[in-house]
């Protein structure tokens, strides 16, 4: 099936740093990405849709400025938690939908074209 | 607004019991519902849907049922494997768009 790489699975920065989340689409391209964050025994919250080569639409209450996310190509969406502070600590996972457009590449496809990448566990010290 | 409310976690039962995960949701419209489940180490993976009222989804043993009069989906599996221990999330998605709303995720854990 379509698979979406998330990278790192785990990241542990300083509080001041910044830390990028990569989120890869391996055997589909995919024009649009979501990025999502779980805290602590409460939903996934959608936090923004990242579009190829165009800037993300952010959910109300998620600042732009401090989580910046780049969509450069059809396979590759980043996420950056910028100037990182220890109530930024939570699980960031990315989904991606298959574009329309054929893949190069052979593979079944995911269910319903939307798969989720594994996540990134980050904690701010 | 929209939600999905799903039982708290952990739950821990033995091989074969019977499983039974609570999710009610609230939305506007008519949303489609699914199930996903997070094994660990791996991203969600969809284990089920359905679109519309009296709708059953069904996968690997799990059933759920769209009620749209008691706005629930709740997932049943009448004999689970140890290999079903997971995080299981219930969502919803409104019609027209990608975007998910998620419960908080339940924890399952079988013991051989």
């Amino acid at each position: 099936g379509a698979v979406v790489s998330q990278h790192p699975s785990r990241v542990i920065c300083k509080s001041g740093t910044s830390v990028k989340i990569e989120c890869r689409s391996l055997d589909f391209q995919a024009t649009t990405m979501f990025w999502y964050r779980q805290f602590p025994k409460k939903s996934l919250m959608l936090m923004a849709t990242s579009n190829e080569g165009s800037k993300a639409t952010y959910e109300q209450g998620v600042e732009k400025d401090k989580f910046l996310i780049n969509h450069a190509s059809l396979t590759l969406s980043t996420l950056t938690v910028t100037s990182a502070h220890p109530e930024d600590s939570s699980f960031y996972i990315c989904s991606a939908i298959r574009d329309s457009r054929p893949s190069h590449t052979q593979g079944s496809r995911s269910p319903y074209g939307y798969t989720f990448g594994s996540g990134t566990r980050l904690t701010v010290v | 607004g929209n939600s999905v409310t799903q039982m708290e976690g952990p739950v821990t039962l033995s091989e074969e019991a019977f499983l039974t995960i609570n999710c009610t949701y609230t939305a506007t419209g008519y949303p489609s519902l699914f199930w996903y489940v997070q094994y660990p180490g791996e991203g969600l993976q969809l284990l089920l849907k359905a679109t519309k009222a009296d709708d059953k989804g069904s996968n690997k043993g799990f059933e759920a049922t769209y009620r749209k009069e008691t706005t629930s989906f709740h997932l049943e599996k009448g004999s689970v494997q140890v290999s079903d221990s997971a995080v299981y999330f219930c969502a919803l998605r409104t019609s027209g768009t990608y975007k998910y709303i998620f419960g908080t995720g339940t924890r399952l854990k079988v013991l051989a």
